[in-house]
């Protein structure tokens, strides 16, 4: 089994959808929830960090942690064009070390 | 002002060459790291370095040596250079030391090796 499981999509949906991103991982020792954006030919751009189960949202954007589940969310309300990018999740211990899934690539149509 | 940077943004070079990566950080971070996304997009650690102290040594052929000489910047040299070395890495840095774990990510370098 993989330690981060991300689905790669494509995943496709018109402009002011919701879009909906998942992870799920089988390491007990993460204890930091990420969700990085990286446009095409960019870097990866930190979205979302949370440590704790439960919701954290700022501004149309929702991650979501169930620590028991061991499956975390991203929620995109109200997507727009320019929310066209591949979406990852990480995970990280006190190793230092982070952990990602292989990404999402979401695009949203005008 | 740019948070993490990398110089050169593009590099093309052949195979047997050696080259170098270099990354500089200005958020007062103490650690660093390189990483390497392949072309499905999967991002891999190689190295990490804190306060100058190699602390992450991943699987990585011993052509890759990294180098930091302050805890700003973190260099990545590759010695004869293959065509499977080609994919973009990306400089990155924490500061765990406070409790931030998060890691911010430069623009990346792109090597092609032909």
């Amino acid at each position: 089994q993989k330690e981060v499981e991300q689905d790669p999509g494509p995943l496709s949906v018109p402009e002011g959808a919701i879009v909906s991103l998942n992870c799920t991982y089988s390491n007990s020792a993460f204890q930091y929830f990420m969700w990085y954006r990286q446009y095409s030919r960019k870097g990866p751009e930190l979205l979302m960090y949370t440590y704790s189960s439960g919701n954290k949202e700022d501004g149309r954007f929702t991650a979501q942690v169930d620590k028991s589940s061991k499956y975390i969310s991203l929620f995109i309300r109200d997507s727009q064009p320019s929310d066209s990018a591949t979406y990852l999740c990480a995970f990280g211990s006190n190793d230092y070390k982070l952990s990602f899934g292989a990404g999402t690539t979401v695009t949203v149509r005008a | 002002d740019t948070a993490v940077s990398q110089t050169p943004k593009y590099l093309v070079t052949q195979m047997g060459n050696d080259k170098s990566i270099k990354c500089e950080q200005n958020l007062g971070h103490d650690t660093m790291y390189w990483y390497k996304q392949d072309s499905k997009k999967f991002l891999k650690i190689m190295f990490s370095y804190n306060n100058k102290e190699l602390i992450i040594n991943e699987t990585v052929p011993n052509r890759f040596s990294p180098k930091s000489p302050d805890k700003a910047h973190l260099n990545l040299h590759i010695n004869s250079l293959e065509l499977g070395d080609s994919a973009v890495y990306f400089c990155a840095s924490s500061d765990p030391g406070t409790g931030t774990y998060e890691q911010y990510f430069g623009p990346g370098t792109r090597l092609t090796v032909t």
